[in-house]
């Protein structure tokens, strides 16, 4: 079974500061990889996906994330927070046996602080 | 364009008693997904319809009975409510299999 692990529950960083959000993943085969961000008392938005190619996926918002298959691993990063970027962040993987299956990660809260 | 609507936004059942939630999207798309956010856990799937007139069991199915009334409402309903279903319940919907998912606001459900 696939699944993913975000080793953080919180990361706290000064505006303007780099952001990186960490994401393992476990699954048979190619996996499909994406990020989605929650603002308070809101759905979640998608913010990027990998599939395939460039394991340099940009997304909305300014972020992008890293797939690194030796390591298993496809972190979301911004190179400068801001303090609106404040919110709790998802870590997702398709099931390779139904496209239609999502599993998601516990999240990390993101606190950027002024 | 509302996107996903979901009602009711909040709701206090007490244990053994049913209710239906309701999720509708104007986007025209063909699936439509049921989900539960639980602390510490992520979202787990429910139930979902890949397309009009198709349900399927998610991770978490039992205690919950789905609807897909036509494309654009798809509904969750417990029949007799624990306090274990106390959550937040979101209902999405994408184009297809591998489209992005658009979520919608949210129903934060107490059992007590």
């Amino acid at each position: 079974a696939q699944s993913v692990a975000q080793p953080e529950d919180q990361v706290n960083v000064a505006e303007g500061n780099p952001l990186t959000v960490k994401c393992t993943y476990s699954v048979s085969g190619n996996p499909y990889l994406f990020w989605y961000v929650q603002y308070p008392n809101r759905g979640l938005q998608f913010l990027l996906k990998y599939i395939t190619g460039d394991n340099l996926v940009k997304g909305s918002y300014g972020f992008e994330a890293e797939f690194n298959k030796s390591q298993t691993s496809f972190h979301l990063k911004k190179p400068s927070a801001l303090v609106s970027d404040s919110a709790l962040y998802f870590c997702a993987v398709r099931d390779p046996s139904n496209d239609y299956k999502l599993s998601f990660g516990a999240g990390t809260t993101v606190t950027v602080r002024a | 364009n509302a996107g996903v609507t979901q009602t009711p936004k909040f709701q206090v059942l007490k244990t053994g008693q049913s209710m239906t939630l309701q999720c509708a999207q104007d986007m025209n798309h063909n699936s439509m997904y049921w989900y539960r956010q639980d602390p510490g856990m992520g979202l787990r799937l429910i139930y979902y319809s890949a397309s009009e007139g198709t349900t399927d069991k998610g991770e978490v199915p039992n205690g919950y009975n789905v609807s897909r009334l036509n494309k654009r409402e798809f509904s969750l309903r417990l029949e007799s409510a624990a306090p274990s279903q106390t959550s937040v319940y979101f209902c999405a919907s994408s184009e297809g299999a591998r489209g992005k998912q658009y979520f919608g606001p949210g129903t934060r459900l107490t059992v007590l």
